[in-house]
């Protein structure tokens, strides 16, 4: 089965740093283009970076541009995302999400989600 | 901010047609790119429904339907099950934010 466990979510002070992780499995991960999404508690959903399949294209949001940093190993069939400066408002679900092979841009195939709360 | 407006909430009773809207602007759907929709049951992580404007992935029942004009895109039920009750989200893409954009989410309420 096609499959995307996010980890490495939790309660960190502003400021501080996190690490997400997302491990693949199911699928051939290295030709895959890759998102986080994030969903703040009560809220909708917010596209939060992409990275191309072999990791040489990268976009963030506006919103996280400068503190966040999307990463993969294909080799480990992983996707990270690294937050640094955390603030209030990053508390939210953060998922991973697969990009479907080839235009329309959409996204096929998403994890169950990790939480992260910034909170002092 | 989201720059796809949906209306917060639609409701219907069991068998009934309800439609969603997904406004957006002419440089996001009016310029040319597809819109797609996700369906998020309470504490779930959300799931393609519709993709390429009109699109079932396999599995989705042909219930909903999908349907995009100008600068906006709709989504429709039609024979509403209790089970359909979740928050559905357009998303697209915006070429000035290389990046996607997500709608500001419709909730489904089944009477």
């Amino acid at each position: 089965d096609v499959q995307l466990v996010e980890s490495g979510g939790g309660l960190v002070q502003p400021g501080g740093s996190l690490r997400l992780s997302c491990a693949a499995s199911g699928f051939t991960f290295s030709g895959y283009e890759m998102n986080w999404v994030r969903q703040a508690p009560g809220e909708g959903l917010e596209w939060v970076s992409y990275i191309f399949s072999s990791g040489n294209t990268i976009y963030y949001a506006d919103s996280v541009k400068g503190r966040f940093t999307i990463s993969r190993d294909n080799a480990k069939n992983s996707l990270y995302l690294q937050m640094n400066s955390l603030r209030a408002e990053d508390t939210a679900v953060y998922y991973c999400a697969r990009e479907a092979a080839g235009p329309p841009y959409y996204m096929d195939v998403w994890g169950k989600g990790t939480t992260v709360t910034v909170s002092s | 901010q989201s720059v796809l407006t949906q209306p917060p909430s639609v409701s219907g009773a069991p068998g009934q047609r309800v439609t969603i809207s997904c406004t957006g602007s002419s440089s996001i759907i009016g310029a040319g790119y597809d819109v797609h929709w996700y369906q998020q049951l309470p504490g779930t992580a959300p799931k393609l429904l519709i993709y390429g404007n009109s699109n079932r992935p396999s599995g989705v029942p042909d219930r909903f339907s999908g349907s995009k004009s100008g600068t906006s895109a709709s989504l429709a039920i039609t024979g509403l099950q209790a089970e359909d009750e979740a928050d559905y989200y357009c998303q697209s893409y915006d070429s000035s934010l290389s990046g996607y954009v997500f709608g500001t989410g419709t909730k489904v309420t089944v009477l």
